[in-house]
């Protein structure tokens, strides 16, 4: 059981491209979330799902954005990267029956 | 506004002292807690959460940790600790409809341990 697996791990952007990063679940988890880590600020929620083909924003959600078509996948698109979003970006999916949060390693995203 | 605050941004223990983790919150009402750690390079494992019921309570890894209503705080104890203990902390709150995947954490407590 691979949990929650995000891609990729180290990514290096310039300033103003584009990119995906990647989540998937295999626990058939109706919720899923994205949190960035920044240094001395813990996690901030960007934007989350509650099932397939329903988003919504969190505390943190200009410049990203996101898409559920599926149950399983849940990327975060960046569409201009700015230095402001070099962070520590960690997926997660939930189920009510549990209310247990599970997350992804991670993917360190540097903008330069 | 609701808030999580950890006052520690560093603790370092000794081998085998006891351990406790400072966690206060801001929210309306009674919310849902959680205790999650994190190693290096590594995301986030739940140690413990608090819904209801009895204000102690246990977790995993020989973790503890209690409910105080009246001072708004959530701490985390362990009675031992053991070098693979060395890691970050974070204390979380959540509403009881929508804690299952929105969680406001703290900025989290780096825990170091003396051989």
């Amino acid at each position: 059981n691979a949990g929650v697996t995000q891609t990729p791990k180290f990514q290096v952007l310039k300033t103003g491209q584009s990119m995906t990063l990647q989540c998937a679940q295999d626990m058939n988890h109706e919720y899923m979330s994205w949190y960035r880590q920044d240094p001395g600020m813990g996690l901030r929620l960007i934007h989350y799902s509650v099932g397939a083909g329903i988003t919504d924003q969190g505390e943190v959600p200009n410049g990203y954005n996101v898409s559920r078509s599926t149950t399983e996948d849940f990327p975060l698109r960046l569409l201009s990267a700015a230095p402001s979003q070099t962070s520590v970006y960690f997926c997660a999916s939930s189920t009510s029956a549990r209310n247990t949060i599970y997350f992804g390693e991670g993917s360190w995203l540097t903008v330069v | 506004a609701q808030s999580v605050t950890q006052p520690d941004i560093h603790i370092t223990v000794s081998e085998g002292a006891s351990l406790e983790l400072r966690c206060n919150y801001s929210y309306g009402a009674t919310p849902y807690l959680f205790w999650y750690v994190q190693s290096p390079g590594q995301g986030l494992q739940l140690l413990l959460k608090y819904f209801s019921g009895d204000t102690l309570v246990q977790g995993i890894k020989g973790f503890e940790a209690e409910f105080k209503r009246s001072q708004s705080s959530f701490n985390l104890r362990k009675p031992s600790v053991h070098w693979s203990d060395a890691a970050e902390y974070f204390c979380a709150v959540g509403a009881p409809l929508d804690s299952s995947y929105k969680l406001i954490f703290g900025s989290g407590t780096r825990l170091l341990v003396r051989p």
